[in-house]
């Protein structure tokens, strides 16, 4: 058992380029959620996913897209990246009913230049 | 809308010392709290949460934290803080009444001097 599991660890980007960041979970959760970290800011929710084939937009959603094809996986795209978009995203995922825990990924560093 | 104020940037204390790391939330209905861990450049671990019943809190590596719900606050308290606690702390809140988010606070730094 896994958990979740994010590819890929580090990343470096021009400005402009386009990448796609994996979260994959093995624990059958229903929800997932994808956020970015930046220091003194916390974490901040990009998108999120309440089940396959769903999205939904959190609080800094411009500037990136989602799916969510698979009930594992949540893919989270960069189409033309921003150095703004610098910073470590997370993605966790938990169990339908709110009570439960939600668990996160180790993490992916992304640099834009 | 949910949210978490965590007032201290950093805390430190000598090991041994009792450790409390304090948290405030904001929400429109009955509160889900959860204190999370996170190691240097690890993702976040959970550590405990108020779901419903008795106030007192107990979770991993001697942790635990106090509801108290006339204050809105969940601190988060060890009794002999070790220098393997160092590291940064984020408390979060979710609204009972169906939201799906998790707000979280900006994160406390955790500094035990040896």
């Amino acid at each position: 058992n896994a958990g979740v599991t994010q590819t890929p660890k580090f990343r470096v980007l021009k400005t402009g380029q386009s990448m796609t960041l994996l979260c994959a979970q093995d624990m059958n959760h229903e929800y997932m959620y994808w956020y970015r970290q930046d220091p003194g800011m916390g974490l901040r929710l990009i998108h999120y996913s309440v089940g396959e084939g769903t999205t939904a937009k959190g609080e800094v959603p411009d500037g990136y897209n989602v799916s969510r094809l698979k009930k594992q996986n949540f893919l989270l795209g960069l189409e033309s990246a921003a150095p703004s978009q610098t910073s470590v995203y997370f993605c966790a995922s938990r169990k339908t009913a709110g009570r439960e825990t939600q668990y996160f990924g180790p993490g992916t560093r992304l640099l834009v230049l | 809308a949910q949210s978490v104020a965590q007032p201290e940037d950093q805390v430190n204390v000598a090991e041994g010392n009792p450790l409390t790391v304090k948290c405030t939330y904001s929400v429109s209905g009955n509160p889900y709290l959860f204190w999370y861990v996170q190691y240097p450049n690890r993702g976040l671990q959970f550590l405990l949460k108020y779901i419903t019943g008795d106030n007192l809190v107990k979770g991993s590596y001697g942790f635990e934290a106090e509801f108290n719900k006339s204050q809105t606050s969940f601190h988060l308290k060890k009794p002999s803080a070790l220098v393997s606690d160092s590291a940064l702390y984020f408390c979060a809140v979710r609204d009972m009444n169906g939201n799906n988010r998790l707000a979280f606070g900006k994160g406390n730094q955790v500094v035990v001097i040896p």
